[in-house]
This record gives C-alpha cells, structure tokens and sequence, in this order.
C-alpha cells in the first residue's frame, strides 16, 4: 500500500529536550515536505526537499532542521524545542519529473506534538 | 505572494442539503495549481481534487462537485445531499509551478453535517 508513514503520531516534551519526527515514503517519490498545521492558519510549509541532499527552508524553517541522505526518508529534527512549536505536523511527498509538478502531494497521518 | 481565503469558518447543514464551500485565491502566476482536501475528526488529510490553471472545465465525482472560474478567481467546492460521512474540515490549496511546490492553504471551513 502506497503510504507516507510519520512516527511518533503523538509526543508530549518538555523545553530544549531534542526529538526527530520521523517520515518515510514508500513510493519512491523525489520529492518530500514537512507542513504544521496551527488553528486558523491552514498549514504551513517547513522544509522542502527536491531529492537527496537537496533540501530548502520553506516559509517557518526556524527552530528546524531537516535531512535528506535517503530518498525515503524525510526527518525533522527540532534541536530545542520550545512552546510556540506545539502543532500538528504533516510530512509529505510527491513525485517530481524534472521539477515539475507532476502529481497530488501525498501526506502522512500527521504527528501531534506537545512541547511543555 | 499567493494568498487562499476561505470566508466560511464553519458551515452547519442538515443531511441531504446541498453545501457549497468557497475557495477565493491570489497570485501572480500564470501556471499554477489548486486543490481540495478533506480532513476529518481523525486528523489525516485525504486529497479530493487538484486542478491546473489552464483547465476550466468543472468536474464532477459522485455527489462532488467543484467549480473553477478564474474570472473571479475562485474555485468552489459543492457536496450536493450531504451526509453525516462528510463532516470534516475542507482545505483549498494553491500551489506555484516551480519546484518547491509549498501548497499555500486557506484557513479551512469545518462543515458539520447533522442526521
């Protein structure tokens, strides 16, 4: 079953205490994404990343980092998180011919996140 | 910058009426692309239509319909007898033609939807 797969789906955490949510795709799509989702701002884009080590900031990249060493995977890392990152997150991922934009992005089940 | 609104916060209806969500959008591209998503109470999101700048027809998918006009810039979605089934919150998405494809989401309409 084609999937984009997103752990943990939910984490409560304390200030400053580092934590990866992970994303992995299994539709061999180049291209992948991270989005938080806030009440009454839709979602926003993170971090983008056309292929393998290739990945851009996207429009709220702070307090983020993201890595891109496999083509299935799509990490996002938050070093030290704070309050104002408690959202719901949405991993992404697409398939890119030549950049284009050939096709829907597909999303994961979201990850909720709670920093203390 | 492109910019999506979506006017209607929440939308109530009773089963089997019509609703129509409304999707107006800015930008300044030629080539581009908008979307429809559904997000019910469980949280994922679930693609329901994505359409490019140069195809104005309307389309429709079961009891779904969407209306794209880009004379005034909008691209409305119509659930014609709605159902329990289709409570959830709706997105309307705009995306660039360029290979960071951010989709840049309205805010959203929840449509509840009572028996």
């Amino acid at each position: 079953e084609a999937q984009v797969t997103q752990n943990p789906r939910y984490l409560i955490t304390v200030t400053g205490k580092k934590l990866t949510v992970t994303c992995s795709q299994n539709m061999n799509h180049e291209y992948m994404s991270w989005y938080r989702q806030d009440p009454g701002l839709g979602l926003r884009q993170i971090y983008y990343s056309m292929n393998v080590e290739v990945t851009d900031k996207g429009d709220v990249p702070e307090g983020y980092k993201v890595s891109r060493k496999e083509k299935r995977n799509f990490p996002l890392i938050l070093e030290s998180p704070s309050p104002n990152q408690t959202s719901l997150y949405f991993c992404a991922s697409s398939f890119s011919l030549a950049g284009a934009n050939t096709g829907e992005l597909f999303f994961g089940e979201g990850s909720r996140l709670t920093v203390l | 910058a492109q910019k999506v609104t979506q006017a209607q916060t929440e939308i109530s209806v009773v089963e089997k009426e019509d609703v129509t969500l409304d999707c107006v959008y800015e930008t300044r591209d030629t080539t581009y692309y908008l979307f429809w998503y559904k997000q019910p109470p469980s949280g994922e999101l679930v693609f329901l239509i994505r359409r490019n700048s140069f195809d104005e027809q309307n389309e429709i998918s079961g009891r779904y319909s969407w209306n794209f006009q880009k004379s005034t810039s909008s691209f409305n979605f119509t659930i014609t007898a709605s159902q329990v089934v289709d409570s959830a919150v709706y997105f309307c998405a705009l995306s660039e033609d360029t290979g960071r494809r951010a989709l840049t989401f309205g805010s959203g309409t929840r449509l509840q939807v009572q028996p």
